[in-house]
């Protein structure tokens, strides 16, 4: 079946760092791709989105490509701040008659002045 | 104005009650969804409706049926629950069923069983 997997956190990092949290997944066809965020108490929000090989997904200064050779969607940002604390999820949706998410694990990022 | 909202934030009950959480979007989405995250975080479908229609029933305990009187609204009901029950529920809508569509997603429902 499909899955994803990122990975383990806690990510902890001071302010202004380059931040990497990596992405790999497995599935049938040709999914598509999603981070999700997660603050602290609150609901899930979509992050970023890639629908086929090669694009790159980006908001807020964060960014993933769709990186279908090697089957990655890691997610990028050139410099973190304490507002980026939370939970991100990497998932994807592939089509079999109904699309449901399915996601990673979800890695913590934890953020100091 | 609210997406996607959840009623109540907050649930504690007993083991062995009944309880019920609502779920209504005002995104004119056709697909709703219901997703169970656990203790550890992880996330897992555990229902959708297209157009108040069933259409994906994953693993879930029977005790556990979903009802959606119209497509906007997307509720719940839990019998006799039990301590394995406890988590965050969350709710999402979709415009359809395209793999490529977003899913928003509500504040979720806190479940406690005591």
């Amino acid at each position: 079946g499909d899955s994803v997997t990122q990975m383990e956190g806690p990510v902890t990092l001071s302010e202004e760092a380059f931040l990497t949290i990596n992405c790999t997944y497995t599935a049938t066809g040709y999914p598509s791709l999603f981070w999700y965020v997660q603050y602290p108490g609150e609901g899930l929000q979509l992050l970023l989105k890639a629908t086929k090989a090669d694009d790159k997904g980006s908001n807020k200064g964060f960014e993933a490509t769709y990186r279908k050779e090697t089957t990655s969607f890691h997610l990028e940002k050139g410099s973190v701040q304490v507002s980026d604390s939370a939970v991100y999820f990497c998932a994807l949706t592939a089509y079999s008659g109904y699309s449901t998410l399915t996601f990673g694990k979800g890695t913590m990022l934890l953020v100091s002045p | 104005d609210t997406a996607v909202s959840q009623t109540p934030k907050y649930l504690v009950t007993q083991m062995g009650n009944d309880k019920s959480i609502k779920c209504e979007q005002n995104l004119g989405h056709d697909t709703m969804y219901w997703y169970k995250q656990d203790s550890k975080k992880f996330l897992k479908i555990m229902f959708s409706y297209n157009n108040k229609e069933l259409i994906i029933n994953e693993t879930v305990p029977n005790r556990f049926s979903p009802k959606s009187p119209d497509k906007a609204h997307l509720n719940l009901h839990i019998n006799s629950l039990e301590l394995g029950d406890s988590a965050v529920y969350f709710c999402a809508s979709s415009p359809g069923t395209s793999d490529t569509d977003t899913q928003y997603f509500g504040p979720g429902t806190r479940l406690t069983v005591l």
